[in-house]
């Protein structure tokens, strides 16, 4: 059973591009959740997908950003007209349960964006 | 806003001593709770989860324990190694959402 796949790994955009983070979750699991990491910081929730909805996307900003999880597919985190300041790490998790009370996260590798 | 903090931020130790890490979180409705750990340049391991309704769980040389009425969680790790060299991260989940709110990490460095 493979485990929470995320791709690209690290990603190299110039300022203005568009970049798009992709994660596959874990066999059987139908919940996603992003998190970005800056650099020197903490990790901060953005969304909390299921699938075709988005349930909670109170910690994503407001512009440029967006994510979707489709019924086939991969989820995808999409950012538009990168800046500098999107620089991060960019991390999926997914769990099998919409509950609060079990529902254990696994998280993927990370996708790195550097943008120039 | 839910914020979680731990304690010490950063600590280095020699080889075999007994660590306790700290976690507090200001919401104390907390349905359970996860213990991680980063290492350099990669994601996330999870380490434990406890259940609300547990008060700890232990995996190997680990053992974490909630107290639900305070908010706080600690991480124990017995006779401490190189290889646990790494970030250790908690993150409770909280009543009114599904997502894991993260604390600020504490570093760990066990020396050989």
């Amino acid at each position: 059973n493979a485990g929470v796949m995320q791709n690209p790994r690290h990603l190299v955009r110039r300022r203005g591009q568009e970049a798009r983070l992709r994660c596959s979750p874990m066999k059987g699991h139908s919940h996603v959740y992003w998190y970005r990491q800056l650099p020197e910081e903490g990790l901060k929730f953005m969304v909390y997908l299921q699938k075709e909805n988005i349930i909670d996307e109170s910690g994503m900003p407001k512009e440029r950003f967006s994510a979707e999880f489709p019924k086939e597919g991969p989820s995808i985190l999409r950012i538009q007209q990168v800046v500098r300041g999107d620089s991060a790490a960019y991390f999926c998790a997914s769990s099998p349960r919409p509950d609060g009370y079990t529902g254990e996260l696994f998280f993927g590798e990370g996708s790195r964006l550097t943008v120039l | 806003k839910q914020e979680v903090t731990q304690i010490p931020a950063a600590l280095s130790v020699p080889e075999g001593e007994n660590l306790v890490l700290n976690c507090s979180s200001t919401d104390s409705a907390i349905y359970n709770l996860q213990w991680f750990r980063q290492d350099p340049g990669k994601g996330l391991t999870s380490l434990l989860l406890i259940q609300s309704s547990q008060r700890e769980q232990t995996s190997g040389r680990l053992n974490a324990s909630l107290d639900k009425s305070s908010g706080r969680s600690t991480l124990y790790i017995a006779a401490s190694q190189p290889g646990d060299s790494a970030t250790y991260l908690c993150a409770p989940k909280g009543g009114a959402t599904n997502k894991l709110i993260f604390g600020t990490g504490t570093l760990l460095a066990v020396q050989p």
